[in-house]
């Protein structure tokens, strides 16, 4: 698996839009970039993946730009809610012989304030 | 649907006692993984399974155990416990042997004194 590197912490305010980047200078062909988010006091949730270009889904955005060696986890309009610890993986999804095998770095701890 | 449950959600042992941390889900999935969270540690991998029978270590196996004898249950035994292995403690299951599948537990705070 790729090693990422991320911001230990981040402070935003509400109804900004927050950008976590993730630099990942070893990314092979076939990996994926996988984001989880974790709540205090809960388990990390999953809650985007990307290959190359521009993914969005009801929570996020992930922009991977053409050379892949990094990646931006765009959260819009942040809430206090969205205070978490937000993890960025990358692996070679084709094949994953990696099942049950999740591997997280130390994430980035992103304190929203009113 | 329940998900991921873990028992007990709070545990405080004496060093040397040995238990039992439980992990059931109710999805039919494949694969079953153990966490530990230490504080500016993240999340690292203890054991893991890929289906019912079949186990292997992860990054920080010594002191737990593991077995995987149905498809819902993925114990974690700690057989002498010590105060390095307070943690908190979560359980994972996916159905798919991707990154992006992965359902979570609540976890389980454990102390050792």
């Amino acid at each position: 698996l790729a090693k990422t590197t991320q911001p230990i912490s981040m402070d935003s305010y509400e109804g900004q839009e927050v950008n976590i980047t993730c630099s990942h200078n070893n990314i092979a062909t076939n990996d994926y970039i996988t984001w989880y988010q974790q709540f205090p006091s809960q388990g990390p949730r999953f809650i985007i993946q990307g290959y190359k270009t521009k993914v969005t889904n009801e929570v996020a955005s992930l922009f991977i730009p053409a050379d892949r060696k990094s990646s931006t986890l765009s959260l819009p309009r942040v809430s206090l809610s969205d205070t978490a610890v937000y993890y960025c993986l990358v692996g070679d999804y084709e094949p994953y012989n990696q099942g049950g095998k999740l591997i997280f770095g130390q994430g980035t701890e992103l304190s929203v304030k009113p | 649907n329940a998900g991921v449950t873990q028992t007990p959600k709070f545990q405080v042992l004496k060093t040397g006692q040995s238990m039992t941390l439980q992990c059931a889900q109710d999805m039919n999935h494949e694969y079953m993984s153990w966490y530990r969270q230490d504080p500016g540690m993240g999340l690292r991998l203890i054991h893991y399974s890929v289906g019912a029978g079949i186990t292997d270590q992860g990054e920080v196996p010594n002191g737990y155990n593991v077995s995987r004898s149905t498809t819902e249950d993925f114990p974690l035994r700690l057989l002498s416990a010590a105060p390095s292995q307070t943690s908190v403690y979560f359980c994972a299951s996916s159905y798919s042997d991707k990154p992006y599948g992965y359902t979570f537990g609540s976890g389980t705070r454990l102390t050792v004194v």
